[in-house]
């Protein structure tokens, strides 16, 4: 098992750019989820979803999207970039019955300028 | 008021000896706590979760919960360099989790 996968590593964007980071695990886990970390900071949940077609807000939703048509996948999407969006992104994934578990993805970094 | 707050270090322990971690809390309806590891440049990674009141011991690693108190900390024994990294203290409530900055702990051989 691979685990979760997320895509890509590094990215640069320019204001009012558009992106897609991806998100992909092979777990067969229901709920999976979206952070953001700011330097210093821990980790803001931004999205979560307990299965394919269910998605719902976290604490800091504005300025993203996102969708869940399979269990494995859980793109997080931004429309008009800001400079207020960088910071390193993290994708999580757990069972319903084992929310306590969640593992993490290895993170893309994103800057925007 | 932060909803979870950690003092964010660093801490610095010599190697052999007991670190101390604590996070204090504001949402008395958190159901579990969570305490992470997180090396620099890395994801975080699960140590510890507790749910009731007590503590909870896994090898060198014990968890300690007041919810009177809203407090929860970590006691790492016999610290190794190895330990070294940020500790995050997390609380799940209702499909929210909520994390503290973090506590930079630095152990020196």
């Amino acid at each position: 098992n691979a685990g979760v996968t997320q895509t890509p590593k590094f990215r640069i964007l320019k204001i009012g750019q558009s992106m897609t980071l991806q998100c992909t695990q092979d777990m067969n886990h229901n709920y999976m989820y979206w952070y953001r970390q700011d330097p210093g900071m821990g980790l803001k949940l931004i999205y979560y979803s307990v299965g394919a077609g269910i998605t719902d807000k976290g604490e800091v939703p504005n300025g993203y999207n996102v969708s869940r048509s399979t269990t494995e996948d859980f793109p997080l999407r931004l429309e008009l970039a800001a400079p207020s969006q960088t910071s390193v992104y993290f994708c999580a994934s757990s069972l319903p019955d084992r929310v306590n578990e969640q593992y993490f993805g290895p993170g893309t970094r994103l800057t925007v300028t | 008021q932060k909803e979870v707050e950690q003092n964010s270090g660093p801490l610095s322990v010599p190697e052999g000896a007991i670190a101390s971690l604590n996070c204090t809390y504001s949402d008395r309806g958190s159901q579990s706590f969570f305490w992470y590891r997180q090396y620099s440049g890395k994801s975080p990674e699960l140590i510890m979760f507790i749910y009731s009141n007590g503590d909870k011991e896994d090898g060198r690693f014990t968890a300690q919960l007041n919810k009177a108190s809203q407090y929860v900390s970590l006691l790492i024994r016999d610290s190794q360099p190895s330990d070294s990294a940020t500790y995050l203290c997390a609380l799940y409530n209702n499909n929210d989790m909520r994390f503290g900055a973090g506590t930079r702990l630095t152990v020196k051989p």
